[in-house]
Formats: C-alpha cells, sequence, structure tokens
C-alpha cells in the first residue's frame, strides 16, 4: 500500500540556520502531498501542500516541491526560528473514495537561540 | 478558519472500564472524519474513517469491537474505547473533512491513559 518515508530526528538546529527535512513516498496513483506542523501540546496544523507534480507548496518561510520522479516532498526552510521548533509531519492523501491520509513518522525539530 | 474540536483533551481510567472521545466541527460540516492514533516515537496510525450516517470503515489491524465509532451527524463523531487496558494508553485524534480537495482539521487531541 501507499507510505511515507521520513527522516527521523530530533533535528537540533541554531537560530537562523537552513532547514531540511527529507520525505519520500510510495503510492500507485497520483496523490496529494501536505506537510504538517504539530506545536507542543496542540493537533495537527496544515503548513503546506501540493496537488500534482513540480507543483511548489509554501507557507510562512517554509516550501516543498512534489518531485515525481525522485518521489520526494523535501521540506526546508533558509533560516528557522525557535517558534519553529515543533513535530513535523508529512503525508499523502490517497486520491479516489478513500481520501485517506497517510503519515510518515514525525520528525521532531528543535531550534535553539 | 475551520475549528475541530475534541473533548476531553486528557482522561486517566481504570482498566476496564470504557471512555468515549467526541470530535465536533465546530463551523462547517464534516461528510467524513478519521481516527488516528499517536505512538510515542510520534508516528500517526489512521484507526478508521467515518461518513455521516453509515458505519466505519476500520484499517487492518484494529478492533472495531474495542474501538466503536459513531458518526451520528454531519458534525459530531465518537470514539469509545471499550474495556479499556493499559495498552490502550495513547494519544487519540481526530480529522474532519468536507470532501473533494479540502483540507483536512485536525483537533487537538486526547490523552488516554488507562490504570
Amino acid at each position: 500500500g501507499d507510505s511515507v518515508t521520513q527522516m527521523e530526528g530530533p533535528v537540533t538546529l541554531s537560530e537562523e540556520a537552513f532547514l531540511t527535512i527529507n520525505c519520500t513516498y510510495t503510492a500507485t496513483g497520483y496523490p496529494s502531498l501536505f506537510w504538517y506542523v504539530q506545536y507542543p501540546g496542540e493537533g495537527l496544523q496544515l503548513l503546506l501542500k501540493a496537488t500534482k507534480a513540480d507543483d511548489k507548496g509554501s507557507n510562512k518561510g517554509f516550501e516543498a516541491t512534489y518531485r515525481k520522479e525522485t518521489t520526494s516532498f523535501h521540506l526546508e526552510k533558509g533560516s528557522v526560528q525557535v517558534s519553529d521548533s515543533a513535530v513535523y509531519f508529512c503525508a499523502l492523501r490517497e486520491g479516489g473514495a478513500t481520501n485517506k491520509l497517510i503519515f510518515g513518522t514525525g520528525t521532531l525539530l528543535a531550534v535553539q537561540p | 478558519g475551520a475549528v475541530v474540536s475534541q473533548h476531553p483533551s486528557r482522561v486517566i481510567c481504570k482498566s476496564g472500564t470504557s471512555v468515549k472521545i467526541e470530535c465536533r466541527s465546530l463551523d462547517f460540516q464534516a461528510t467524513t472524519m478519521f481516527w488516528y492514533r499517536q505512538f510515542p516515537k510520534q508516528s500517526l496510525m489512521l484507526m478508521a474513517t467515518s461518513n455521516e450516517g453509515s458505519k466505519a470503515t476500520y484499517e487492518q489491524g484494529v478492533e472495531k469491537d474495542k474501538f466503536l465509532i459513531n458518526h451520528a451527524s454531519l458534525t459530531l463523531s465518537t470514539l469509545t474505547v471499550t474495556s479499556a487496558h493499559p495498552e490502550d494508553s495513547s494519544f487519540y485524534i481526530c480529522s474532519a473533512y468536507t470532501g473533494g480537495e479540502s483540507p483536512l482539521h485536525f483537533g487537538n487531541g486526547t490523552r488516554l491513559t488507562v490504570t
């Protein structure tokens, strides 16, 4: 079945460092891809999404490009802040009737001042 | 924006008792709600998909008689953990969805501890 693999954390960075969190997927169809963020003690929030190949999702300085040839959707940010500390989840949504979201294992990001 | 309210946020119960968790979409109608369980290393596992007015569809390996899901209206779904045991202790999260390419909106989760 469909699956998502993302890099294990925790990822610890200093403020203003460059961030990359890798995400690759396996899918039989043409899924939509998402990044969700979970701040401590809160539920998941949609960070960005891309619905087809070569689409770039962006929000709050974060970006990810849907790469069909490498089945990847890596999350990047040029300069992280302490407030970005959270758990980041890569996910795909199966097409068709199910519309299920399949999540990766999550990556904890800790940004130090 | 769309808000999903999940209640309670924390619950502690004794082994053998049942616990009900509610998930409400406050300002939109959710044709579909999903229930997830979050494990200690942050992975989310989809437990079941519930559509308003019909039986929930459970993922493989999830006991439907243990995790009862009811989606009686377009704004409310409930998950009841029956005869809870310590291994059921986990973080349960619901999400709601209106269909098509609309995004999923998540509740803040329920931390269940079974003693």
